[in-house]
This record gives structure tokens, C-alpha cells and sequence, in this order.
């Protein structure tokens, strides 16, 4: 069964400084991905990362892939305000359909 | 290209009332639809998913149902709400046969509270 775990769940930063949020998942998926929400809205796909070693990157967002340590990071660099959200996670089953796996979501509020 | 409908946007129901939530998926044949469940201040669930018309999985035991009447229809019911099914429900889609970099399309979702 696969189990997706976030951290942290909650995280409060200045504007301007970097953090990263990680994503562990417990066997193998065949993708991994990245989604943003805000408060009483949908999802936003983020970024899709499908191979070990994979990066992507969009403005101050970046994702990265090591399927060996079954772990993806999402990184922020010199945050702004308007990246305040929570972050989701999600691997993927395809059994008949391609089922997504989520992880608990990560608070992240940025403060000027 | 393709659009996610879902509606109400926001519902508000007495226990033991039914539920009837819709989504409608436009621009796309044979998508793989789904319904997921956020709880308040927590990760998606995933309820229900469908392959094709009359074709449905449950995920976890509930007093829930879903049905797809066509193609590109998916609907979530139940007869009598608990308190416990508020939440955030979500429908999404996928393709059917999707590249590999293929991701779910959320629709906008309805805030439900059971009173």
C-alpha cells in the first residue's frame, strides 16, 4: 500500500528566505506530483516528476525526484507572499485507473 | 481543450437528508473520472473511481454511492447525510490513456456542511 508523508505540515517564513518542504513515500511510484492549493479552491497542478533524478522548475518553485530514498522535495527560494498555500504531494497507482495518493498537505504562510 | 464542470459550488443539508453532487468533463472521450474527499484542515481521499459508463470502484466503505450514467457524467449521491461526510469533495478526471506525464484535472469543488 502506498503512504505518503509530508513535512513539515505546517511552516511560517520571512519573504526572501529559502526552505524545503519533503515528501516521502513508502514503495514504488510511477509518478510523483506536486499541487498547490489555496484556502477553499481546487487544486493546481504544480509540477509531474516520472524519473530518478528528475527537476523541474517554475519562478521560485522547484521539484526534485530521488526514487532510490523514495523522496521529493520542493523547494522555495527567496519567497514572496504570494506563494502562500498549502502544498500537496501525491504518488500514483495505476491499477485500472491512475489512482493519486496524497500526502497530509503542507501550511506554508509567508510573512513580509 | 478540455473543462472540468462540478456544481454546487457550496451546499448546506440537515442530517439525514440525500446528497446529489454532479460533474460534467467536456472536451475529452473515455476520461477515467474520480471523486476525493478533503476533510477540513487535511489531505485528499480518494472515494470513488470510474473507467467507463456504469463502471464504478469504491475506495473505502461509506454511506456513499457514485454513478456515471454517460461518458463524461459523474455524479455522487447518498440517501441520508452524517455529520461525518462534510467536507471538500473534488471530482477530477484523467485520460484513459494517458502519456506518462499525464496528471489529474481537478474540478473546483463543493464546501459541503451537514447541519
Amino acid at each position: 500500500e502506498l503512504k505518503v508523508e509530508q513535512n513539515p505540515l505546517f511552516l511560517s517564513m520571512q519573504e526572501g528566505k529559502n526552505y524545503t518542504i519533503y515528501c516521502n513515500y513508502s514503495t514504488t511510484s510511477d509518478r510523483l506530483y506536486w499541487y498547490r492549493q489555496d484556502p477553499g479552491k481546487s487544486l493546481e497542478s504544480l509540477f509531474v516528476l516520472l524519473s530518478n533524478g528528475a527537476v523541474k522548475q517554475e519562478g521560485r518553485l522547484m521539484a526534485s525526484l530521488d526514487t532510490k530514498a523514495r523522496l521529493s522535495t520542493l523547494h522555495i527560494t527567496a519567497a514572496v507572499h504570494d506563494l502562500s498555500a498549502t502544498y500537496f504531494c501525491a504518488g500514483d497507482i495505476i491499477q485500472g485507473a491512475q489512482k493519486l495518493v496524497f500526502g497530509q498537505g503542507t501550511r506554508l504562510t509567508i510573512n513580509p | 481543450s478540455q473543462t472540468i464542470h462540478q456544481w454546487p459550488a457550496t451546499l448546506v443539508q440537515p442530517v439525514g437528508s440525500p446528497l446529489s453532487l454532479e460533474c460534467t468533463v467536456e472536451g475529452t472521450s473515455n476520461p477515467n473520472l474520480y471523486w476525493y474527499r478533503q476533510a477540513a484542515g487535511r489531505g485528499l481521499q480518494l472515494l470513488f473511481y470510474s473507467v467507463g459508463i456504469g463502471q464504478i470502484s469504491s475506495e473505502v466503505p461509506q454511506n456513499l454511492s457514485a454513478s456515471r450514467p454517460q461518458d463524461r457524467q459523474f455524479i455522487l449521491s447518498s440517501k441520508k447525510l452524517l455529520l461525518s461526510d462534510s467536507g471538500f469533495y473534488l471530482c477530477a478526471w484523467s485520460p484513459l490513456n494517458g502519456a506518462t506525464n499525464e496528471k489529474l484535472f481537478f474540478g473546483s469543488g463543493t464546501q459541503l456542511s451537514v447541519l
